[in-house]
């Protein structure tokens, strides 16, 4: 089973600021790795996929980085709705396996 | 758009079977493959299986032994359910879509809000 690193944890942001979100792969999964955006009793967006494809319809200051078993979504000049858990998947090895998620607090 | 709604009880005794349906709305079922997915109390995700429309299923080895999923395509639903059920099995059930091209699996790309079930008796 793939484990998938997310960090950090928790973080907290200023509108405008850049916000890096790192999931680590322990096994090469080439680029199938997925993002998503989660807000409280929502249900959760599809933001990223493959890698570094944004969904369509998603803004884009989101985007997504990262090969093998490093992997990176990144939000440019975050706004206060951005504010939600987001987790990553991997799903090139069975079972699909998640990230523990990072919830973003927008001071 | 399509949309997932899951229900079922939200409390569930232990050594009891979870039961869990996920009415699909917007779009039909057919031609799609389902998830069911959990999230237990501050932890991560854990993927639990799914089926595609025709029935066909595949399992999270963990949780192979005590898992069935179900497709009632006539309602356009499908179900879960965990049988022997501890406290560990408490958690948010999520329903998703997946993508799917029959070869390949390249995750969810639309998630149910979730829904709480608690084991306790």
């Amino acid at each position: 089973e793939t484990t998938l690193t997310q960090s950090p944890a928790f973080m907290s942001a200023t509108p405008g600021d850049k916000v890096n979100i790192s999931c680590k792969a322990s096994q090469d999964i080439d680029d199938d790795m997925n993002w998503y955006q989660q807000k409280p009793g929502e249900a959760a967006i599809f933001i990223i996929q493959e890698a570094t494809t944004l969904v369509p319809g998603i803004p884009p200051r989101f985007s997504g980085s990262g090969y093998g078993t490093d992997f990176t979504l990144t939000i440019n000049n975050i706004e206060s709705e951005d504010a939600a858990y987001y987790f990553c998947l991997q799903h090139d090895n069975f079972p699909p396996t998640f990230g523990q998620g990072t919830k973003v607090e927008i001071k | 758009q399509v949309q997932l709604q899951e229900s079922g009880p939200g409390l569930v005794k232990p050594s009891e079977t979870l039961s869990l349906t996920c009415t699909v709305s917007g779009g039909s079922i057919s031609s799609y493959y389902w998830s069911w997915i959990r999230q237990p109390p501050g932890k991560g995700l854990e993927w639990i299986g799914y089926i595609y429309y025709s029935g066909s299923t595949n399992y999270n080895p963990s949780l192979k032994s005590r898992v069935t999923i179900s497709v009632d395509t006539s309602k356009n639903q499908f179900s879960l359910k965990l049988s022997s059920v501890t406290a560990a099995d408490t958690a948010v059930y999520y329903c998703a879509r997946d993508m799917h091209d029959g070869s390949y699996y390249y995750g969810m790309d639309v998630w149910g809000q979730g829904t709480t079930v608690t084991v306790s008796s």
